[in-house]
């Protein structure tokens, strides 16, 4: 059974579009996050959730917006798409809200998101 | 489908020594990628070290360095002259030359005590 899933795996689209990328995990776990990788392979967090709250909001624009319906599930919705959102989104879970960055966390297969 | 495995969820150094982490993975191809990564509380992750597996020479920078053993599938970090600031988790990940798909172990807590 896969723990943490993405949908879908590849995406790609034109300039200007709006698109989501899809998050569920089956572990039970309270916290949710999406991180955004470069081709440099730098990661970087841009939200977490704890039990469909948000708690970690980095500085990322506003036309990323992530949407929680549930606790199993972190939708990542991404208006008028730009050509430097390409990258690889990961989607991450883990028991409980991350205290001093002590908690294990299990990642999704990522979203390779190219923006033409 | 890869697999990568932190078998140490949580461990302590003292300040000034040395600590290594595990990772092992499991995969059929020949060649691919291995990262480091530190997510310190501020939850930013950081990549601290790289590592080509058809390249022999173990991957260093500064105080981190790994040892790769390819036919164990075994990519440990090891941390020297450990600092306060170097509290944090550390993820090791797996990323395929095939389809660039990557992979993450669950991580490992670190704790750095002074």
């Amino acid at each position: 059974d896969t723990a943490v899933s993405q949908t879908p795996k590849y995406l790609v689209t034109q300039m200007g579009n709006d698109k989501s990328i899809k998050c569920e995990q089956n572990l039970g776990h309270d916290t949710m996050y999406w991180y955004k990788q470069d081709s440099k392979k730098f990661l970087k967090i841009m939200f977490s959730y704890n039990n469909k709250e948000l708690i970690i909001n980095e500085t990322v624009p506003n036309r990323f917006s992530p949407k929680s319906p549930d606790k199993a599930h972190l939708n990542l919705h991404i208006n008028s798409l730009e050509l430097g959102d390409s990258a690889v989104y990961f989607c991450a879970s883990s028991p409980r809200a991350v205290a001093g960055g002590r908690n294990e966390q299990f990642f999704g297969p990522g979203t390779r998101l190219t923006v033409l | 489908a890869q697999t990568v495995t932190q078998s140490q969820p949580e461990m302590s150094v003292q300040e000034a020594e040395t600590v290594t982490l595990s990772c092992t993975y499991d995969t059929s191809e020949n060649n691919y990628y291995l990262f480091w990564y530190k997510q310190p509380p501020s939850r930013q992750m950081i990549l601290v070290i790289r590592q080509e597996a058809y390249k022999q020479q173990n991957a260093t920078e500064n105080r981190f360095s790994v040892n790769f053993q390819k036919a164990a599938k075994s990519f440990s970090l090891k941390i020297s002259d450990s600092q306060l600031g170097d509290t944090a988790m550390y993820f090791c990940a797996f990323e395929s030359k095939v389809d660039n798909d990557m992979r993450f172990g669950a991580g490992t807590r670190l704790t750095v005590k002074p």
